[in-house]
C-alpha cells in the first residue's frame, strides 16, 4: 500500500498566520490527493480535491500544490475557525484509499 | 442537499456482528459509490473499504478482508456496512462517505455524521 507521511504532526499558531502542512506519499500518486478538515466530534469535510483543486464553498484562503510524491496544503492567513486537524489522502491506488496521520491545528 | 444520515451508535460484545446503515438524500444512488472510515478514539482516519451502488462491487481493506461486508439496497438509497467478530480494538466512530467512481477521482464528499460502534465486554 501506498504510505502517506503528514508533517508536521502538530502545529500551534497564531491567528494570522500562513501555515503549511506537507504530506509525502512512499510512491508517485501524480496529482491523485485530497485534503481535509476535521474538527472535533465532527465528519472530516473535503477542502481540495486532485491535489490543487478547491472544493465549492471552501474559502479561498485555503490553497493545495504538488505531484508526485510531495503535497502542501497552505493557508494564507489562519482564521479562529481554522482550527482543526487536518488530513491528507492519496486517491491513486484502487485497492487501498490511505490517509495520511494527521495534523493538528492549534492556537498559539 | 446531498446528505448522508448513518444510524445510531452500537454497543456489542467481543465476538459479535454490528451493521451500520448509510441512507442517502439529493443525488442519484447509483451514480456513485460509498466508502467506509473509521476513527478509533483519539486515533486518525482509516479506510475501510468501497461499494460500487451502480453494480454492487467492493474493495476492502486487506486488514478487514473476511471480516466486513458492505452491501447497498438500491430501493432505498441505503448503504450497509457489516463487521463480525468484534475486538475491542474495533471501537471506532464509523463513517460513510459518497465516493466518486473512476481511478484518481474517488475523493470522499460529502460524509455522514458518523456511528459510534463501542465493543466491550
Amino acid at each position: 500500500d501506498i504510505q502517506l507521511t503528514q508533517s508536521p504532526s502538530f502545529l500551534s499558531a497564531s491567528v494570522g498566520d500562513r501555515v503549511t502542512i506537507t504530506c509525502r506519499a512512499s510512491q508517485g500518486i501524480s496529482s491523485y490527493l485530497a485534503w481535509y478538515q476535521q474538527k472535533p466530534g465532527k465528519a472530516p469535510k473535503l477542502l481540495i480535491y486532485a491535489a490543487s483543486t478547491l472544493q465549492s464553498g471552501v474559502p479561498s484562503r485555503f490553497s493545495g500544490s504538488g505531484s508526485g510524491t510531495e503535497f502542501t496544503l497552505t493557508i494564507s492567513s489562519l482564521q479562529p475557525e481554522d482550527f482543526a486537524t487536518y488530513y491528507c489522502q492519496q486517491l491513486n491506488s484502487y485497492h487501498a484509499l490511505t490517509f495520511g496521520g494527521g495534523t493538528k491545528v492549534e492556537i498559539k | 442537499q446531498v446528505q448522508l444520515v448513518q444510524s445510531g451508535a452500537e454497543v456489542k460484545k467481543p465476538g459479535a456482528s454490528v451493521k451500520v446503515s448509510c441512507k442517502a438524500s439529493g443525488y442519484t444512488f447509483t451514480s456513485y459509490g460509498i466508502s467506509w472510515v473509521r476513527q478509533a478514539p483519539g486515533q486518525g482516519l482509516e479506510w475501510m473499504g468501497w461499494i460500487s451502488a451502480y453494480n454492487g462491487n467492493t474493495n476492502y481493506a486487506q486488514k478487514l478482508q473476511g471480516r466486513v461486508t458492505m452491501t447497498t439496497d438500491t430501493s432505498t438509497s441505503t448503504a450497509y456496512m457489516e463487521l463480525r467478530s468484534l475486538r475491542s480494538d474495533d471501537t471506532a466512530v464509523y463513517y460513510c462517505a459518497r465516493t466518486n467512481y473512476g481511478s484518481g477521482n474517488r475523493w470522499f464528499d460529502p460524509w455522514g455524521q458518523g456511528t459510534l460502534v463501542t465493543v466491550s465486554s
